[in-house]
């Protein structure tokens, strides 16, 4: 069975940083693109960041782009979210997300979904 | 605002059928696959429909997915009060470099 935990959330200044982690198992996780896809409380959903299994290919929204970086660990069944220069924006509950195996190409498709850690940026 | 276009609202009694709309440009919806997700409340969101028909094992034929042209549409028939939840559609926009794109959600609610 597939599990993802995030872990990583808590309460952060404007400017500050921050690191999510998604610990992945039950599958092949180097055979697996990933995804980060958050959710402002009361809002819907919203694509972050987007990394293929091999981690050579990123893709980031324009709202995060140059601010936040998704690595990931193979060795380690371990997705990454870098979070710097955070902003009032970046409240939200932060998912990450299985995506297509390695060699299909359908974005936009999450087959697995964490609990999500929640992220609060305020003074 | 979200690149594809949802009802806010949507709503049923039980037993009967409600359909949501999806609807995108030829960059998007025309011409990449669409995937729908049930997100319950307080819960992570769940995927129901990918690749605009297929449905992922566990999820009832009661969903099912269509797409024509720029828009896309789930249906749900036999509504359940287990359905109330917000629907998210969801694909690929090749106008932009590498970004996945979501409807802005649809609440469905069992009356």
């Amino acid at each position: 069975e597939v599990h993802l935990a995030e872990s990583g959330g808590g309460l952060v200044y404007p400017g500050g940083s921050l690191r999510l982690s998604c610990a992945a198992s039950g599958f092949t996780f180097s055979g697996y693109s990933m995804n980060w896809v958050r959710q402002a409380r009361g809002k819907g959903l919203e694509w972050v960041s987007y990394i293929s299994g091999s981690g050579k290919t990123r893709y980031y929204a324009d709202s995060v782009k140059g601010r936040f970086t998704i690595s990931r660990d193979n060795a380690k069944n371990s997705l990454y979210l870098q979070m710097n220069s955070l902003r009032d924006e970046d409240t939200a509950v932060y998912y990450c997300a299985q995506g297509a195996a390695v060699g299909i190409s359908l974005g936009g498709y999450f087959d697995q979904w964490g609990q999500g850690t929640l992220v609060t940026v305020s003074s | 605002q979200s690149v594809l276009t949802q009802p806010p609202s949507a709503s049923g009694t039980p037993g009967q059928g409600v359909t949501i709309s999806c609807s995108g440009s030829s960059s998007d919806i025309g011409s990449n696959y669409v995937h729908w997700y049930q997100q319950l409340p307080g819960t992570a969101p769940k995927l129901l429909i990918y690749s605009d028909t297929e449905r992922p094992s566990g999820v009832p034929d009661r969903f099912s997915g269509s797409k024509s042209g720029t828009s896309a549409s789930l249906a749900i028939s036999g509504l359940r009060s287990e359905d109330e939840a917000d629907y998210y559609c969801a694909t690929w926009d090749g106008s932009l470099s590498g970004h996945v794109v979501f409807g802005g959600g649809t609440k469905v609610t069992v009356l």
